[in-house]
């Protein structure tokens, strides 16, 4: 256990339908961020949020969208998706002021396949 | 964001000590350097971190330079539990982390 859980682990959906990811941290951790990873590719960072605020938004497609309802939580809904949208997708949480410095503390991640 | 640079695999045997460096000729004078590990399906993991001199800690060493343009990760003996993907990130406190394709350990029994 992580101290950050994700689920579903796996998640199989087609084009057409909509699904959302979730992600819970009681870390007492303010800054949540969802990262994607593809085969062989680095981690992508998506979206970060501070203080349930959405930061940074790294020109990802609008059929993801994120949602920080508190500090403790972040969903990532997902909508007419391609397959070349399937990822490991990863969530983490840290300390706002002290990401770098203390370290960011990851989920398993969720494995999304789009058929 | 300093860039850096790592070897792309290594390939080692239980037992052995295994040495991955990476560089960052840009890395500014605040800058911390932070390594993570990640095993295939899971997140990334902190292992350990530095700003200069040596880190040691129960799963690692760090040794950095006093010019600080590169730095070496040092895995004391190996076993095939440790193949993993090793990540060397260059940054500040509230940099966002950004990952490279970092180094792929491969351990053979």
């Amino acid at each position: 256990e992580t101290g950050v859980t994700q689920t579903p682990r796996h998640l199989v959906m087609g084009m057409t339908n909509k699904k959302s990811l979730k992600c819970e941290q009681h870390l007492g951790h303010n800054a949540m961020y969802w990262y994607k990873q593809s085969a062989k590719k680095p981690l992508e960072l998506m979206f970060v949020y501070n203080f349930k605020e959405q930061t940074e938004n790294n020109s990802v497609p609008s059929r993801f969208s994120p949602e920080c309802p508190n500090s403790s939580h972040l969903f990532l809904h997902l909508h007419t998706l391609q397959p070349e949208d399937s990822a490991l997708y990863l969530c983490a949480s840290s300390r706002e002021d002290r990401g770098f410095e203390d370290g960011y503390t990851f989920g398993s991640g969720t494995r999304l396949t789009v058929v | 964001l300093a860039k850096t640079t790592q070897p792309i695999s290594m390939d080692s045997y239980e037992g052995q000590e295994v040495n991955i460096t990476c560089s960052h000729n840009n890395i500014a004078t605040n800058d911390y350097i932070t390594w993570y590990q990640q095993f295939p399906s899971q997140g990334p993991r902190f292992i350990i971190q530095g700003y200069k001199t040596k880190v040691t800690n129960e799963v690692a060493s760090l040794f950095i330079p006093a010019d600080r343009k590169s730095s070496t990760l040092s895995l004391p003996r190996v076993s095939l539990s440790d193949t993993a993907v090793y990540y060397c990130l260059v940054g500040f406190n509230t940099d966002k982390l950004i990952f490279g394709t970092g180094t792929r350990l491969q351990v053979f029994p």
